[in-house]
């Protein structure tokens, strides 16, 4: 089945514990993204990769890091976590940039206390 | 950044009600998606618009690429429980690998 798989699910953490969120697609999509999504501020795009060793900055990306090594994989990185970056994560993919349609992960709410 | 203005923000209907949403941009997109999402899920594709004045089905729903390529609207025919969700359009902007979204609208049926 395509899918695009996010992991974990759900996650606590405390102020400054660095963690990761993985993405993981298999549809060999050149495109992937991540996304957070905030009650209000809809949804806003925090680093995206337009292929492997090809990322650049979103709308917001201040505390994330993101990494391309591989094509499927696309995992986001919050070195020192704080709590404005409580929210829902989406990782997508999408087979190019160009005028295709993004694929959603089912997302990783994450708390930050 | 870009911004797409998405209206209505949330809707109340009636089972069996038809729906209209749409979107609108200060500038050009080449492209125009519609998404859902449940909750506790991720947005789910269900059109997507590559053409001006391109209009598209997709069982009971319908979305339009508009003629000036800055703003799509989305309609839903004989609405039913099930299509209760939170509808965001997307678009990309001409120029850009960017796809930027409307901040949704909330439709509740009552049954």
């Amino acid at each position: 089945e395509a899918q695009v798989t996010q992991n974990p699910r759900y996650l606590i953490t405390v102020t400054g514990k660095k963690l990761t969120v993985t993405c993981s697609q298999n549809m060999n999509h050149e495109y992937m993204s991540w996304y957070r999504q905030d009650p209000g501020l809809g949804l806003r795009q925090i680093y995206y990769s337009m292929n492997v060793e090809v990322t650049d900055k979103g709308d917001v990306p201040e505390g994330y890091k993101v990494s391309r090594k591989e094509k499927r994989n696309f995992p986001l990185i919050l070195e020192s976590p704080s709590p404005n970056q409580t929210s829902l994560y989406f990782c997508a993919s999408s087979l190019s940039a160009r005028g295709h349609e993004q694929y959603f992960g089912p997302g990783t709410r994450l708390t930050v206390t | 950044g870009q911004q797409l203005n998405q209206s209505p923000q949330s809707m109340f209907i009636q089972e069996g009600e038809d729906v209209s949403m749409n979107c609108t941009s200060s500038s050009i997109f080449n492209t125009w998606l519609w998404y859902k999402q449940d909750p506790g899920e991720g947005p789910v594709l269900l059109i997507a618009l590559y053409k001006a004045g391109e209009l598209t089905s997709n069982g009971r729903l319908t979305a339009q690429f508009g003629i000036t390529r800055k703003d799509s609207f989305l309609n839903i025919s004989a609405s039913i429980p099930s299509d209760v969700g939170i509808y965001f359009c997307a678009g990309q902007p001409g120029g850009s690998e960017k796809l930027v979204f409307g901040k949704g609208t909330k439709l509740t049926v009552n049954p």
